[in-house]
């Protein structure tokens, strides 16, 4: 089945610590995208990157790093410099260039830093 | 930059009924994409409709249909013979038709209106 795998589905960390949550299409898609939902906030986005090697800075990357080495693959690293950290992420994917397709995303991954 | 405004933090609708969800977006471009995204208590993201600007006629998918309202910058979903399933948030989306890489894709979405559906 073609889709998007974000794992784990929940992550525990402790303050402090670098964690990398991770993304995997097999869509064949060339963009990718990392979004963070807090209640009452919707989705705000970190990163994304319409193909292999490039990335760009969404409208909260603070905190964040990602690399964009294979098409399918898009790992979120979430730094301690982040101050807030605790939050559910999002990742999505979709085909490029044709705008008018939309985002699939993937199932999310719960993070919880204590 | 564009903003994405759901003036509704909860909603609810007996089943059967029809209920609408208001999303108002403030944009300089004429040229652009609105969706409407579901997400159940799993947490996934389903897309509901999508709406392409420069089309007058309102987009219908089965029970989900628009409003959309380009001068008054309004994108209304209704949804019609409501159902248990139904109940989830559902967020509105913008997305620029640009393709430039700097704005290319990305999606803004609006804070979502979580509905209920009483059987």
């Amino acid at each position: 089945d073609g889709g998007i795998t974000q794992s784990p589905k929940y992550l525990f960390r402790k303050e402090g610590q670098n964690v990398t949550l991770s993304c995997e299409q097999n869509l064949n898609h060339d963009a990718m995208y990392w979004y963070r939902q807090d209640p009452g906030q919707g989705l705000r986005l970190i990163y994304y990157s319409q193909i292999v090697n490039d990335f760009q800075k969404g409208d909260i990357a603070e905190g964040y790093s990602v690399s964009r080495e294979k098409k399918e693959s898009f790992p979120l690293t979430v730094t301690s410099a982040q101050k807030n950290p605790t939050a559910f992420y999002l990742c999505a994917s979709s085909i490029n260039p044709t705008p008018i397709r939309e985002q699939y995303f993937g199932p999310g991954t719960r993070l919880t830093v204590t | 930059a564009q903003t994405v405004t759901q003036s509704q933090p909860e909603m609810s609708v007996q089943e059967a009924e029809t209920v609408t969800l208001s999303c108002t977006y403030d944009t300089s471009e004429s040229d652009y994409y609105l969706f409407w995204y579901k997400q159940p208590p799993s947490r996934q993201m389903i897309l509901v409709i999508r709406q392409e600007a420069y089309k007058q006629q309102n987009a219908t998918e089965n029970r989900f249909s628009v409003n959309f309202q380009k001068a008054a910058k309004s994108f209304s979903l209704k949804i019609s013979d409501s159902q248990l399933g139904d109940a989830a948030m559902y967020f509105c989306a913008y997305r620029s038709a640009s393709r430039e890489v700097t704005s290319g894709s990305r999606l803004t979405f609006g804070e979502g209106t979580q509905l209920t559906v009483n059987p």
